[in-house]
């Protein structure tokens, strides 16, 4: 079956200005994460979604950044005021959770966003 | 607190050596999941395996096996007769249950020379 998509694949701004990134989970998946990676470095937790509630937002660097799942499928992240810091690779997975405890994530092929 | 530690940056083979992929972590949990990641040139994330803390079992799959040792708190990776296709950046990660985020390590490049 499908995997987990995200778009754009790559993104330019420019500093201050507003983006959006989309994730499309893996169909029935109930749980569904976003993570940041730097170059040169793994990924680091952002956000965790359980249905439509953010179940845990610990990993948000501020303010700027915030999250959405409003149907319990396709979820954005947007950054507002975006910083040349912002720039790096986000990436979305998804798993069923079928354990209650921590199953399997599955990523999709990040989005490159650029900031100049 | 939680953390991976993936002391080795790179690791350069050439084809058919078998290598082996170090991952150290911490945690205070009793119950917790360790995984590896393959990470291509194409960037996205591949699954390899998933283990709880309960099961020290080794595992191999296929030209993969799992070396898990909670005296030592490590769960390393080797390859056995490595293909240039397996070159990578391999990610080992740790997620404590109950608690769903993924804890990386800053990842080993393998580069496999035929």
């Amino acid at each position: 079956g499908a995997g987990v998509s995200q778009t754009p694949s790559n993104k330019v701004t420019e500093k201050g200005k507003y983006v959006e990134l989309r994730c499309d989970p893996i169909s029935g998946h109930t749980a569904l994460y976003w993570y940041r990676q730097s170059l040169g470095q793994g990924p680091e937790f952002l956000i965790y979604f359980q249905g439509t509630g953010a179940a845990d937002d610990s990993g948000l660097p501020n303010d700027r950044f915030f999250a959405v799942r409003p149907e319990g499928s396709v979820s954005t992240l947007k950054i507002q005021r975006t910083e040349r810091g912002d720039s790096a690779v986000y990436l979305c997975a998804s798993s069923p959770n079928l354990s209650g405890g921590t199953d399997t994530q599955y990523f999709g092929p990040g989005t490159r966003l650029t900031v100049l | 607190a939680q953390k991976v530690t993936q002391a080795q940056t790179e690791i350069s083979v050439v084809e058919k050596e078998d290598v082996t992929l170090d991952c150290v972590y911490e945690t205070r949990d009793t119950t917790y999941y360790l995984f590896w990641y393959k990470q291509p040139p194409s960037g996205e994330l591949v699954f390899l395996i998933r283990r709880n803390s309960f099961d020290e079992q080794n595992e191999i799959s296929g030209r993969y096996s799992w070396n898990f040792q909670k005296s030592t708190s490590s769960f390393n990776f080797t390859i056995t007769a490595s293909q240039v296709v397996d070159s990578a950046v391999y990610f080992c990660a740790l997620s404590a249950f109950g608690t769903d985020k993924l804890i990386f390590g800053t990842g080993t490049r393998l580069q496999v020379f035929p």
